[in-house]
This record gives structure tokens, sequence and C-alpha cells, in this order.
């Protein structure tokens, strides 16, 4: 199956200072990608959906400033976290559509923020 | 309005047990897809099964099987002889093919003692 691969892990900041989140499609060409988000013993929140190319779609609610979308190619998507506060501590999974018409996602190992 | 529910939010049952998780789905499309994932403590989500509205057969996966049932909007989700790996949060999803937005229900934390 399609493989993507989020990086890092699992990152650790000091409050105010920004993370940036990398989603990796890596055998095959994403042209949308899609970002949740899972708090602690939650359910998944898509966040927003991000098209290559062009501007990120943000669901109600997500800030657009805080957490910024960028689809440069067809292979990468990341997800900037902005001037952190431990409130955005969070299980954040990025996911791929692989173009059949399938309506099936392949989503990242997930990465996990935690802001001190 | 589309919605996932899953009514249980932690199911506890002794290893070789039988369990099952219940799904219930709302929309108004009349072609869809209703996905099972697995999430075990290391955060990943694993995929177990995908069905598409006009495929109302029961599938069978070794200990897993599916029911499909369109008139009561269920998908659920039977494990059978549980073991102890089997422990983890799993997840009902609902998407459409235009949009591939996944809605999640809540979650069911299984844990299986050994």
């Amino acid at each position: 199956g399609a493989v993507v691969s989020q990086h890092p892990s699992w990152v650790i900041c000091k409050s105010g200072t920004s993370v940036k989140i990398e989603c990796r499609s890596l055998d095959f060409q994403a042209t949308t990608m899609f970002w949740y988000r899972q708090f602690p013993k939650q359910s998944l929140m898509l966040m927003a959906t991000s098209n290559e190319g062009s501007k990120a779609t943000y669901e109600q609610g997500v800030e657009k400033d805080k957490f910024l979308i960028n689809h440069a190619s067809l292979t990468l998507s990341t997800l900037t976290v902005t001037s952190a506060h431990p409130e955005d501590s969070s299980f954040y999974i990025c996911s791929a559509r692989v173009g059949l018409n399938t309506g099936e996602l392949f989503f990242g190992e997930g990465s996990r923020l935690t802001v001190l | 309005a589309q919605k996932v529910t899953q009514a249980q939010t932690e199911i506890s049952v002794v290893e070789k047990e039988d369990v099952t998780l219940d799904c219930v789905y709302e929309t108004r499309d009349t072609t869809y897809y209703l996905f099972w994932y697995k999430q075990p403590p290391s955060g990943e989500l694993v995929f177990l099964i995908r069905r598409n509205s006009f495929d109302e057969q029961n599938e069978i996966s070794g200990r897993y099987s599916w029911n499909f049932q369109k008139s009561t909007s269920s998908f659920n989700f039977t494990i059978t002889a549980s073991q102890v790996v089997d422990s983890a949060v799993y997840f009902c999803a609902l998407s459409h093919p235009g949009t591939y937005k996944y809605i999640f229900g809540t979650g069911t934390r299984l844990k299986v003692l050994a």
C-alpha cells in the first residue's frame, strides 16, 4: 500500500517557538493531503485540507495564522505551528489520497508535539 | 448532517472472549465509505477495513469480522477469541468519494486482560 511518512515523530519545544512538521508521500504523488489533530484520549479532528500548489482550506475554528500549511510539491506538505503554546500540545496526523476514487486515505505515523 | 457514533467508550474483556465494537453512522449521501482503524499506544492508525455503501456483504478476516447493515446504519466490528495484542483504541470512520474528508467516531478503547 501507499506509504505516508511524518517527521518528526515527536518534538518538545518551548512556548513561543515555532515547530514544523513534515508529511511525505514516499511512493506516490499526493495532490491532496489532510491534517488531523488528536488531543489525548479524544478522536481525530480534521484541521485542514492541503492542495498542492494552492492555499490550504481550513476547517471552521482552526486558526490559519497559527497553523501554517504549505504543500509545495506533490510529495510534501508541511504544518508549522507558529508561536506554540502549551494548549497546542497534541498529536498531529497527516494523510494523503492516492488519486483513485476509493475514498480511502493513507495516514502517516503521527507527530506528538509537547509545548513546555 | 454527517456523524459517526461509537457509544462504547471503553470495553474490557478477558483474553479469548469475543467482543463487538459498535458503530452507527449518519449521512444523507447514497455513496459513501466506512472504515475501521486500530490505534495502538504508539499512535499510528492501522487500517483494518474499508466498505463502500453498495456492498453490504459481511466480511471475515481471521479473527476479525464486520457486519454492515444499511437498514440500521451500523457497521459493527467483532473480534473473536480476543488477545492481549488487540488492546488499542478502535475508530470507525465515514468518508465520501468527493471530499475524502474522514469523519471519525470518538473511538472505543478495548482492553484485553490476560
